[in-house]
């Protein structure tokens, strides 16, 4: 079984709805992270958590929300999702911080 | 906030060895430099990971100079199956750090037969 598993795999949804993205760890690792990565280009920070109690923003998190439900889920929305959220959307675990295990990724097409 | 600096694209034949450059002028004390492999749609893959010096693994080595304003993924004999982007990160290593996490646009390395 994988070690970070997200769900959903795919999701097309409509401008202005709401969507969330789960993911889900076993590895035990304090840290999580939400990346988005458009076609062709870098990963950019969405949200990331160190604990439970933890939450802190990303270099892009306008749009988006997170929520750390317990050590090994973390959940990333958007309240009202718009075309240009289109993009493969990957979570991350760490127990350091530098060394990152990432889940396969959820595509996410708002039409 | 230390932002990293790779070549877009690189090409190599199977069986040579390849190296890719990553700058990283501002890189601070705590800072570790990791690297990953990606595949299309695939999420990317833990490589290696140094603070100086030379670290070895049973797939690469990182080469890290004294200043540590640079890094170097070498990849030895690499095969057809070793076309992918590769990142690399440069990420503090200590609890309640609040530093933002930078990828690079990293490097798409295309192994020819």
């Amino acid at each position: 079984d994988a070690d970070v598993t997200q769900t959903p795999r795919n999701r097309i949804t409509k401008t202005g709805k709401r969507i969330m993205l789960e993911c889900s760890q076993t590895k035990g690792h304090d840290r999580m992270y939400w990346y988005r990565q458009d076609p062709g280009l870098g990963l950019q920070l969405i949200y990331y958590s160190f604990d439970v109690k933890d939450i802190n923003k990303g270099e892009i998190s306008d749009g988006y929300s997170v929520s750390r439900q317990a050590q090994a889920k973390f959940s990333l929305s958007l309240e009202s999702a718009i075309p240009n959220q289109t993009a493969l959307y990957f979570c991350a675990t760490s127990q350091t911080g530098a060394e990152q295990y990432f889940g396969p990724g959820t595509r996410l097409t708002v039409t | 906030l230390a932002k990293t600096t790779q070549p877009i694209s690189m090409d190599s034949y199977e069986g040579q060895e390849v190296n890719i450059t990553c700058s990283h002028n501002n890189i601070a004390t705590n800072d570790y430099i990791t690297w990953y492999q990606q595949f299309p749609s695939q999420g990317p893959r833990f490589i290696i990971q140094g603070y100086k010096t030379k670290v070895t693994n049973e797939v690469a080595s990182l080469f890290i100079p004294a200043d540590r304003k640079s890094s170097t993924l070498s990849l030895p004999r690499v095969s057809l199956s070793d076309t992918a982007v590769y990142y690399c990160l440069v990420a503090p290593v200590s609890s309640g750090s609040a530093r933002q996490l930078t990828f690079g646009s990293g490097t798409q390395l295309t192994v020819l037969p």
